[in-house]
């Protein structure tokens, strides 16, 4: 059964910083997905960032972007230039690539921006 | 909708009793997810519904728990005769087809037995 884990219950980071989210995974497949979702205080989950396996080139989205290391089975996420709104619980996830399945989450990183 | 709505947004019940979560998912979505957020906890996964397929039942946690998906749109999740480590926040989320692209989430249930 695939796992996913995060390491860092909770991390802060100074406003304008770089703050960097550990996940790893196990797997036995070569095709499958990868995310990254955000759940502030109102309790929606919110995608942030998305990875195909079979890519190698990381992921990209604004001031979010991810080390993706398949041999390594990690996947972390990089905020730059932190903002207070990035106040959130942080869910790392993966998606196996057949035709069946759901997203399996890690316990996530609760991370804090302070001013 | 614009979105995925859940209702109600917060229930309060009795040990012991029945509740019905609602969920109406975006429409066009063929699928639809039902986890559970306990306390500090990631999310479990419970139901997933796949167009008019038999739903994967393998993470419902017994068999007071069950849901259903009436015309391909709005799911209920019905738990029977709550017990108290049933409070939590229940989230639905819908997908096109498998949802390979991430899944759109509503805002949850907070469920609460006293």
């Amino acid at each position: 059964a695939q796992t996913v884990t995060q390491s860092q219950p909770e991390m802060s980071v100074q406003e304008a910083e770089t703050v960097t989210l550990s996940c790893t995974y196990d797997t036995s497949e070569n095709n499958y997905y990868l995310f990254w979702y955000k759940q502030p205080p109102s309790r929606q989950m919110i995608l942030v960032i998305r990875q195909e396996a079979y890519k190698q080139q990381n992921a990209t989205e604004n001031r979010f972007s991810v080390n993706f290391q398949k041999a390594a089975k990690s996947f972390s996420l990089k905020i730059s230039d932190s903002q207070l709104g990035d106040t959130a619980m942080y869910f790392c996830a993966f998606m196996n690539g057949g035709s069946q399945g759901n997203l399996i989450f890690g316990k996530g990183t609760k991370l804090s921006v302070k001013p | 909708g614009a979105g995925v709505s859940q209702s109600p947004s917060n229930k309060v019940t009795e040990k012991g009793k029945d509740v019905e979560l609602r969920c109406d998912p975006i429409s066009g979505h063929t699928a639809l997810y039902w986890y559970r957020q306990s306390l500090g906890q990631g999310l479990e996964f419970l139901i997933y519904f796949q167009g008019n397929s038999a739903p994967d039942k393998s993470g419902l946690p017994s068999d007071r728990f069950s849901a259903e998906r009436t015309g391909g749109s709005v799911s209920t999740l019905t738990i029977q005769r709550t017990q108290q480590e049933d409070s939590a926040v229940y989230l639905c989320a819908s997908s096109f087809y498998r949802g390979n692209y991430g899944y759109t989430f509503g805002s949850g249930t907070r469920l609460t037995v006293v």
